[in-house]
């Protein structure tokens, strides 16, 4: 079974403060997503990565891929109070996995104006 | 185009009664899945399907079957209802290219059993 483990569990900051979000697992995956999630509302897709060593930037928030395509880190930059929700971690893997992710317990952010 | 929607968005049951939750999308993907997401667990995995005619057993299955009798609806049913039943479902359905995930959500149905 694959697993992923995200930290930290829950984040309360104030706005203009800068966060990480970790997502680690001893499985090597194929690709891993970034979804947010707002109350009431499915999750939505932020970003794949899928290389080793890959960075993507989309506007204040930085993903990163491990070497090794174990883990991943989401760092924003400056949050906003927009930018409250819960953040999902899940990685895709080959062979009799595939069509399947796995997802991360989640990671509650709350940034206070 | 309404992506994935799912019905109802919210229900109450009895333990022991039996309910039908519906997604449908219009995005003419071939996969489609039903989770549930209870607090500190993220999101687990219930049944899936690879395309029409097809279904196969998630993480957590026990207590749930599901049918894909078209390949733009999936349905998920409850024959016996137990509390520990009581959670939001979500239906998705992805689009894979290479080694590409975009997995896309409705908005949830939540469900309690007193």
């Amino acid at each position: 079974t694959q697993l992923l483990e995200q930290s930290p569990q829950f984040l309360s900051i104030q706005e203009g403060e800068n966060l990480t979000v970790y997502c680690n697992s001893s499985s090597v995956f194929s690709s891993l997503q970034w979804y947010r999630q707002e109350p009431g509302e499915g999750p939505v897709l932020l970003v794949t990565v899928v290389t080793g060593g890959e960075v993507k930037k989309l506007k204040r928030l930085t993903f990163q891929f491990g070497d090794a395509r174990k883990d991943s880190s989401l760092h924003i930059t400056a949050a906003q109070t927009g930018d409250t929700g819960l953040y999902l971690c899940a990685g895709a893997g080959g062979g009799t996995s595939y069509g399947k992710l796995t997802f991360g317990q989640g990671t509650i952010l709350t940034v206070h104006p | 185009n309404a992506g994935v929607t799912q019905t109802p968005k919210f229900r109450v049951l009895k333990t022991g009664q039996s309910m039908t939750l519906l997604c449908a999308q219009d995005m003419n993907h071939e996969y489609m899945y039903w989770y549930r997401q209870d607090p500190g667990m993220g999101l687990r995995l219930i049944h899936y399907s690879v395309g029409e005619g097809t279904t196969a057993k998630g993480e957590v299955p026990d207590g749930y079957n599901v049918s894909r009798l078209k390949k733009q609806n999936f349905l998920l049913g409850l024959e016996s209802a137990a509390p520990s039943q009581t959670s939001v479902y979500f239906c998705a359905t992805t689009k894979i290219y290479r080694e590409n995930y975009e997995q896309y959500f409705g908005p949830g149905t939540r469900l309690t059993v007193t």
